[in-house]
């Protein structure tokens, strides 16, 4: 099957500065990875996704990279804001989703 | 529109008891999945169901299990509990194999 694996497990920024969390999976069938952040007490909120016909994304201070030869693909978030604090997971998927371990991503005001 | 809707939020069970969890799914979604979360073992897949039928199965022991009705809401049941089900369980929705999730808030399980 399909494993996900996703760096770092904790991340500390400054406000302002930017994060960025990489995420490799092994089964080059995948076709859709999408992002998610999960807030205390709450499931995880879909944010951005990409499909491998496609290298990057962008929403806002949201994006999203796919590196389909290495295998990999990266979430970016720029000019971070303390509301950005939060847990961060990677999928990636055929038809079933495979998650990466999360990114606890916290912002110093 | 209505996002999906688990019930209940919270839930104390006794080991040895069993547990059944509802989920309502985004109205018009015919997918859904379940997953049980961790601190140690992050979001594991524990089953999907489409159109009442159960169509992928995560590495979870029998006594996990689903349905699905007509109108897309699903439960799920767990029996003989153990210490160790102690865990979020969430629940997504989807349109269909190529559409992100829509998750619940979860069910947080205490087994004591």
């Amino acid at each position: 099957g399909e494993n996900v694996e996703q760096h770092p497990s904790t991340l500390s920024v400054q406000e302002g500065d930017s994060a960025v969390i990489k995420c490799t999976y092994s089964d080059s069938a995948s076709n859709y990875f999408p992002w998610y952040k999960q807030e205390l007490g709450k499931g995880p909120q879909l944010i951005i996704d990409i499909r491998s016909n496609v290298g990057e994304k962008k929403d806002q201070r949201i994006a999203v990279t796919l590196n389909k030869t290495a295998k990999h693909f990266s979430l970016h978030i720029t000019e971070t804001q303390p509301e950005d604090s939060a847990v961060y997971f990677c999928a990636a998927s055929k038809i079933q989703f495979y998650f990466g371990t999360g990114t606890s991503l916290t912002v110093i005001p | 529109k209505a996002g999906v809707t688990q019930t209940p939020r919270y839930l104390i069970k006794t080991r040895g008891q069993q547990v059944t969890l509802s989920c309502s799914p985004i109205s018009g979604h015919r997918s859904v999945s379940w997953y049980q979360q961790t601190p140690g073992q992050g979001l594991q897949f524990l089953f999907e169901y489409f159109s009442e039928t159960q169509r992928n199965k995560g590495n979870f022991p029998g006594r996990f299990s689903g349905r699905q009705f007509s109108n897309s809401r699903s439960e799920m049941n767990v029996s003989t509990l153990e210490l160790g089900d102690s865990a979020l369980y969430l629940c997504a929705s989807s349109l269909g194999d190529r559409d992100g999730y829509t998750f619940g808030s979860g069910t947080r399980l205490t087994v004591v």
